[in-house]
């Protein structure tokens, strides 16, 4: 089955450092893939997404690219703020034969960034 | 337009209690999903539906049942609340091909 794997935290930054959060997937077919980021004590919301293969999604500074060859989604921010203290899910969804495009979640990864 | 709404925000129920959680969306997607997040286990889908009337499980579905008699609404149940069902409960919903909108949570605890 689809399955995604991300880097466990948590991970803790200073301000202005450099981010990276790796992320590798499983799955059939060509899936869309995706960076959700939860607030504290807020629901999940889409921070960018990428449909195919060499995409690159951004949003609000952050990056990642679609790489079908190493199965790869890393995130990643140039410069952090505290306000990017949150925690990032990657995902992913199959859109192969018109299925129920259902939401395959890694398990989260923890990001403080101290001032 | 107030997106995915969720009621309760936060319950407790002791084991046994059965309860109900209510996910509301005004955008006509057509697409409804129930999660559960856990700590260190991300989100995990109980079940979702693809249009009014159908419904289908997920990965963890036991224990719940659902139910989305209007297209705007998509009911969780819990028969007998169980203490490994203190969760935080999310509800989302998508158009066909589009990203899935989460609403704000529901966080259950059962004694």
């Amino acid at each position: 089955g689809d399955s995604v794997t991300q880097m466990e935290g948590p991970v803790t930054l200073s301000e202005e450092a450099f981010l990276t959060i790796n992320c590798t997937y499983t799955a059939t077919g060509y899936p869309s893939l995706f960076w959700y980021v939860q607030y504290p004590g807020e629901g999940l919301q889409l921070l960018l997404k990428a449909t195919k293969a060499d995409d690159k999604g951004s949003n609000k500074g952050f990056e990642a690219t679609y790489r079908k060859e190493t199965t790869s989604f890393h995130l990643e921010k140039g410069s952090v703020q505290v306000s990017d203290s949150a925690v990032y899910f990657c995902a992913l969804s199959a859109n192969s034969g018109g299925s129920n495009y259902k939401l395959t979640f890694g398990k989260g990864t923890l990001l403080t960034v101290n001032p | 337009n107030a997106g995915v709404t969720q009621t309760p925000k936060f319950r407790v129920l002791k084991t046994g209690q059965s309860m109900t959680l209510l996910c509301a969306q005004d955008m006509n997607h057509e697409y409804m999903y129930w999660y559960r997040q856990d700590p260190g286990m991300g989100l995990r889908l109980i079940h979702y539906s693809v249009g009014e009337g159908t419904t289908a499980k997920g990965e963890v579905p036991d224990g719940y049942n659902v139910s989305r008699l209007k297209k705007q609404n998509f009911l969780l149940g819990l028969e007998s609340a169980a203490p490994s069902q203190t969760s935080v409960y999310f509800c989302a919903s998508k158009h066909r091909e589009e990203t899935q909108y989460f609403g704000p949570g529901t966080r259950l605890l059962v004694l």
